[in-house]
């Protein structure tokens, strides 16, 4: 079983501050995907990285894949209380026909 | 399109009762994923189909769970006798054909609440 972890599990910053999640595993994944979830919703796809070392830039989120493809990061700069919400990475892998595995997500609180 | 479209949007039943979840995969997509979202255990994958066929249930938790998908525009997530423990949010997904970058598009949900 391919797990991922995230780090951290909750995170309350203010309005205004930079923060960092992360995504780790043991495993190499094939690809990537951030994906952000509101209450009461489901999932909804922010990104998707399948290139070791790649960075993608959407507006204020940086999201990037690491070398060795085990591990991303997500990066935001100036959180909004927009942001707000839990940020979950998934891992998909041709062996496993591209099945998604997701970590537990960051719960990330914006106060204003 | 109206997107992943599942019901009930919340379900509470006793202990002991079946319960019956419903989904509805956006049109043209080739695979439908039923999870299951706790606190404890995060979103966690039961069932994977593609083209109506099942390929992976190794995360259906025991026999109780029986999951179907008899056309391309349905699928039915059954558990039969329900129990506190299966007290979560389950979500239905649908993608194209499963490839390196492919979007997985959630429903809303089901809340489903055993007493």
């Amino acid at each position: 079983t391919q797990l991922l972890e995230q780090s951290p599990q909750f995170l309350s910053i203010q309005e205004g501050e930079n923060l960092t999640v992360y995504c780790n595993s043991s495993s190499v994944f094939s690809s990537l995907q951030w994906y952000r979830q509101e209450p009461g919703e489901g999932p909804v796809l922010l990104v998707t990285v399948v290139t070791g070392g790649e960075v993608k830039k959407l507006k204020r989120l940086t999201f990037q894949f690491g070398d060795a493809r085990k591990d991303s990061s997500l990066h935001i700069t100036a959180a909004q209380p927009g942001d707000t919400g839990l940020y979950l990475c998934a891992g998909a892998n041709l062996g496993s026909n591209y099945k998604l595995t997701f970590g537990k997500g960051t719960l990330l609180t914006v106060n204003p | 399109d109206a997107g992943v479209i599942q019901s009930p949007r919340h379900e509470v039943t006793e202990m002991g009762q079946e319960v019956t979840l419903r989904c509805k995969p956006i049109s043209g997509h080739n695979s439908l994923f039923w999870y299951r979202q706790t606190m404890m255990r995060g979103l966690e994958l039961l069932i994977y189909f593609n083209n109506n066929v099942p390929i992976d249930d190794s995360g259906m938790p025991e026999d109780r769970f029986s999951a179907k998908m008899p056309n391309a525009s349905f699928s039915t997530l059954k558990i039969q006798p329900s129990e506190p423990r299966d007290s979560a949010v389950y979500f239905c997904a649908s993608t194209r054909q499963p490839a390196m970058n492919t979007e997985a598009f959630f429903g809303q949900g089901t809340r489903l609440t055993v007493v």
